[in-house]
This record gives structure tokens, sequence and C-alpha cells, in this order.
């Protein structure tokens, strides 16, 4: 069984940088698993921020921004803002009409 | 402007069966692939199912034999019958469409509590 692997929580301080991880149990997260981003609020529907691992979706500012280090997708926010203060979910395409979600990272900016 | 709304979610018993509805504007489902992706309450996002323009589906294994999509080309409409629920099949509900291998858009939600 695949395990998406992303930090519970992080904290931030504003105007600060930030980067968010998403990993396998088992194995490294390639561009060959199109990982792609989500930034969700309560109450809300996900966001989509970045997808094939580095692509900005339509609208999301260029503080967002995807790529792979080492052996996992990240999601880095530079010069982060109050109401980047949300939950984030990374999703891996493992193969043959299949998904697997991280568990999300909150993060919290103050 | 592309759109989804999902609708037929509810209070059921176990063992109940339910069925969602995804309806699209701005674009046509049956050129699209859609997906369905579930939230239990205070939990992460779960993928469910996926439906290919070319008529392929996928579960994943935590619904399979007991979801079933299907999609209505002339309501511009997805589904997913749901049977055989469980406790553990609560949450909300959203479907999506795909770009590429991604989540694009994604509708509102709704919320299916699966309670005696």
């Amino acid at each position: 069984q695949t395990v998406v692997t992303q930090e519970p929580s992080f904290s931030v301080s504003p105007g600060g940088t930030v980067t968010l991880t998403c990993g396998l149990s088992s194995g490294s997260v390639s561009s060959s698993y199109y990982p792609s981003w989500y930034q969700q609020t309560p109450g809300q529907p996900p966001r989509t921020l970045i997808y094939s691992t580095n692509t900005r979706s339509s609208g999301v500012p260029d503080r967002f921004s995807g790529s792979i280090l080492g052996n996992k997708a990240a999601l880095t926010i530079t010069g982060a803002q109050a109401d980047d203060e949300s939950d984030y979910y990374c999703v891996l395409y493992v193969g043959t009409g299949i998904w697997v979600f991280g568990g999300g990272t909150k993060l919290t900016v103050l | 402007e592309v759109q989804l709304v999902e609708s037929g979610g509810g209070l059921i018993q176990p063992g109940g069966s339910l069925r969602l509805s995804c309806a699209a504007s701005g674009f046509t489902v049956s050129s699209n692939d859609m997906s369905w992706v579930r939230q239990a309450p205070g939990k992460g996002l779960e993928w469910v199912s996926v439906f290919y323009s070319g008529g392929s589906t996928y579960y994943a294994d935590s619904v399979k034999g007991r979801f079933t999509l299907s999609r209505d080309n002339s309501k511009n409409t997805l589904f997913l019958q749901m049977n055989s629920l469980r406790a553990e099949d609560t949450a909300v509900y959203s479907c999506a469409n795909l770009k590429g291998r991604a989540f694009d858009v994604w509708g509102q939600g709704t919320m299916v509590t699966v309670s005696s």
C-alpha cells in the first residue's frame, strides 16, 4: 500500500520562506508521479496551486513554487502572508488511474 | 466559467445506498477526465474514483466493489452510485475535473453521513 507523507504541521513568520515536502513511505518521488499541490481553508474546497511538479495553476502567485528536492516533491512559499495560513495537500499519481493524497500539512503564519 | 455542483448527499443508514451527482457547466463532462475526492470530518483528502473521458473507471481500494461511476452526457452530469455504505464513508464528497494528472476545478462538495 502506497503511503504519501507530509509534515503534519509547519510554522513560518510573515515574509519568510517555507518549504513543505511530499514523500513516499517507500521509494523516491519523481516527476513521473506528477505531484500536485492544493491549498484548503476550513469549509472551502481545495484550491489547485501546482501541478506536474512545478506548473502553477491559473491565478496562483509566483510566491508559490513546486520542485523535486532530493527524494521528495516540495512546495515552497516565498514571502509568506497571513492568508497563506491553510492546510496544504500533495497528491501523487501512482499509476493506472490511481492517486494517493498525503495527510496534509497545517501551515501557521505567525 | 467552469463550474461543478454536487448534490445528492444526506443521512443514510449503514448498508444503504445513495447516488451523488456532479453537474458541470462551462465544459463537457464526456470530453474530460473526472474524479471524486472525499474528506471525512476533520480529516484529510482521500481520492475515491476517476472516470476517464474514454470510458475507463478506477476506484480506491476502500470503495471498490461498492461504488460505481456513470455519466449522463445529455445532462452533462457525472454520478457516483454508493452502495453498502459504512460509517467510514461519512465525508464531504467533491468532484473535480482533471488537468493532466492533477485535479483542476473543484465543486463545493456534498455531505454524506452514514449513521443509524
